[in-house]
């Protein structure tokens, strides 16, 4: 989507290697979201920025960190990847204020093997 | 904690049927998203819902919001193959002083001729 790109698209990796997930946007918009989709569960929240350094934790958190530098860039890491991580994870962002709106990226389809 | 549940998780209908898609959730918000996902997409806004008594058209999909029932509707008029796609709303509700989405579990629409 226009404004917020995820890298990498696709990633394959082993059972206990750390993984970090990249979502870039170019929107200048303060909040960013990491979100996990998994079949039945529908979008479940994981971490999120409300501005360069501040972030929390979301309903999922367990496993996952997080870190937030620039404006522009959010980081999802799995410290040590583990089989029930394999999902599909979308980042989003919010600009400023309540009923602002969302825009998903296109998301990061990760298998641990 | 929030629960937003969706009902039916998923419908098959045959094409110019008539359909209402149920999003219920358990805490006060006013504010509500409607989201459609193709396979392997990202999450496309639909509608934002941000007061009670909202009501919003496109084509043939028409949401609302009643924020006393805690309810919002997708009501899908005269439905065509091209609706068929999962559709998830999220309620909008602040953590910790900030904007954060909890998403129903999705509905699966199937349009056959």
């Amino acid at each position: 989507d226009a404004g917020i790109t995820q890298s990498p698209r696709h990633k394959v990796t082993e059972t206990g290697t750390p993984v970090t997930l990249r979502c870039h946007q170019t929107e200048n918009h303060r909040y960013m979201y990491w979100y996990r989709q998994d079949p039945g569960h529908g979008l479940r929240l994981i971490h999120y920025s409300y501005g360069v350094k501040d972030t929390d934790k979301g309903e999922v958190s367990d496993g996952y960190s997080v870190s937030r530098s620039k404006t522009e860039d959010f980081l999802l890491t799995l410290e040590s990847a583990t089989s029930s991580q394999t999902s599909v994870y979308f980042c989003a962002i919010s600009g400023s204020g309540r009923g602002y709106g969302y825009t998903f990226g296109s998301g990061t389809r990760l298998t641990v093997v | 904690e929030l629960k937003v549940e969706q009902n039916p998780l998923f419908l098959s209908m045959q094409e110019g049927k008539n359909y209402t898609i149920y999003c219920n959730y358990s805490t006060t918000s006013d504010r509500l998203y409607w989201y459609r996902q193709d396979p392997g997409k990202s999450l496309e806004s639909l509608f934002v819902l941000l007061s009670n008594g909202a009501v919003k058209q496109e084509g043939r999909l028409m949401a609302s919001l009643d924020t006393k029932a805690r309810l919002s509707t997708l009501h899908i008029t005269a439905a065509v193959h091209d609706l068929s796609a999962t559709y998830f709303c999220a309620v909008d509700t602040l953590d910790s002083g900030y904007s954060t989405l909890t998403f129903g579990k999705g509905t699966m629409l199937l349009v056959s001729p």
